[in-house]
């Protein structure tokens, strides 16, 4: 069955650049979510999307910013990198009215 | 305080144990219960899901919602080496959609 996709799965990225992350979610699913996950630590929200509008936000910095696309895939754009930002990001998907969350593969970011 | 509370572990056991991992949850609006399998440098693999109190077994896996003492379980029987991972609990409100996670349990099942 196919599942979530996500790329890069791996990305090195200097302090202030820019970093895009793009996710494909499970055919027919009509909501992401994107999670970081820090070493040792549980997938921390970030924010969600349904029908390509914004429905939950959690803890995403204000450099942050996503947005979901008519074909469902949604892009996490991360701006002025911090060392910090250093993380998995997950996203995993759904379809309205189903509670399950299924999650991709991961993107590690390194920020040096 | 975290939403979810979850005992990290390490956690290890001889394969063929039985294997009882727990969350704790003090947010009484929490109406679904996921938990998911992460192996190292892997992405979180939902294995069993339920829907308010009760519980619920696929294969060597049952799970136990109790409402009332705001606390959930997950049981592994007959464990095996390849149960070795970090076992998350989740679980969200009733129509909505952000997942709270607890820290994760690391299981190490040894042959």
């Amino acid at each position: 069955a196919a599942g979530v996709i996500q790329s890069p799965r791996h990305l090195i990225k200097e302090k202030r650049e820019t970093a895009t992350l793009k996710c494909y979610p499970i055919p027919r699913h009509d909501t992401v979510y994107w999670y970081q996950q820090g070493p040792g630590q549980d997938p921390q929200f970030l924010i969600s999307f349904y029908e390509k509008m914004q429905s939950d936000k959690g803890s995403i910095p204000d450099r942050f910013s996503a947005q979901q696309f008519s074909d469902y895939h949604s892009e996490l754009n991360m701006s002025s990198l911090e060392l910090g930002d250093s993380a998995l990001y997950f996203c995993a998907s759904s379809l309205r009215g189903e509670e399950t969350q299924y999650f991709g593969p991961g993107t590690r970011l390194l920020v040096l | 305080q975290k939403e979810v509370e979850q005992d990290p572990g390490p956690l290890s056991v001889p394969e063929g144990a039985i294997v009882s991992l727990n969350c704790t949850y003090s947010n009484s609006a929490f109406q679904y219960f996921m938990w998911y399998r992460q192996y190292s440098r892997k992405g979180p693999e939902l294995l069993m899901y339920t829907y308010s109190s009760g519980n619920k077994e696929d294969g060597r896996f049952t799970a136990q919602v109790d409402k009332s003492s705001k606390y959930i379980s997950l049981f592994i029987r007959d464990s095996q080496p390849s149960d070795s991972a970090t076992y998350l609990c989740a679980m969200s409100h009733t129509g909505g959609n952000q997942f709270y996670f607890g820290t994760g349990t690391s299981l190490t099942v040894i042959p």
